[in-house]
């Protein structure tokens, strides 16, 4: 199985927001609300953000949000923060009962 | 506290076999799903399987079936991730995850994360 298609790099200025596309196909992220999404900082272990397509876990703020349309889900981050600077990645159940990554997006806060 | 806790960093000869645990605590070890993420020096992030400890159904990536074995010993809460035969194409960071679902997806969300374990193949 193919990555979900991400764009390697987005940026944003603190205080405005910012959407990351997650593609697949119908037989991952267009079949299924099992979308979630991880954010990296270097050196760290990947961290839950978003899950179910736009549920967040306790404790991830507000400004954070998830979306699907078809075969795109999309990650939002609002009122951009220093700290947000970070990689994320896209993640999806399959047809195959398997689950699929996206190749990640690197955020830089400008 | 659910915590993960991996084992320390290998670094192996190509050919050689290894096994690398991740221990859980803080919760019951035997109801949720223990998946294997890898990362290769400066990539992304790789789906390579999933066990569920409480009666060790295991899935595979296809990228991955044959190439590794995923166990664990629920007696003493840890879950494998072991070859028989290790390439320099081995050489990554390797990530176990607790994961959790609803309905089919029972295993898609990889709420907590170990510290990782950096693996070196190299002649």
């Amino acid at each position: 199985q193919s990555a979900l298609t991400q764009p390697a790099s987005v940026s944003g200025s603190p205080g405005q927001s910012i959407t990351i596309s997650c593609t697949g196909t119908s037989s991952d992220v267009g079949g299924y609300n099992y979308v979630s999404w991880y954010q990296q900082h270097p050196g760290k272990a990947p961290k839950l953000m978003i899950y179910e397509v736009s549920n967040r876990p306790s404790g991830v703020p507000d400004r954070f949000s998830g979306s699907k349309s078809g075969n795109t889900a999309s990650l939002t981050i609002s009122g951009l923060q220093a700290e947000d600077e970070a990689d994320y990645y896209c993640s999806s159940y399959t047809s195959s009962s398997t689950v699929v990554f996206g190749g990640g997006t690197k955020l830089t806060v400008l | 506290e659910v915590q993960l806790v991996q084992s320390g960093a290998e670094v192996k000869k190509p050919g050689e076999s290894l096994k690398i645990s991740c221990k859980g605590s803080g919760y019951s070890f035997t109801s949720y799903w223990i998946g294997w993420v890898r990362q290769m020096p400066g990539k992304g992030l790789e789906w390579m399987g999933i066990i569920y400890p409480g009666d060790s159904d295991t899935r595979y990536s296809p990228s991955f079936q044959g190439q590794v074995t995923i166990s664990a010993d629920k007696s003493i809460s840890t879950a494998y991730l072991q070859w028989s035969s290790l390439k320099a194409s081995d050489t990554a960071m390797y990530y176990c995850a607790r994961s959790v679902g609803s309905g089919s997806g029972s295993y898609v969300i990889a709420d907590y994360w170990g510290q990782g374990t950096l693996v070196t193949v190299s002649s």
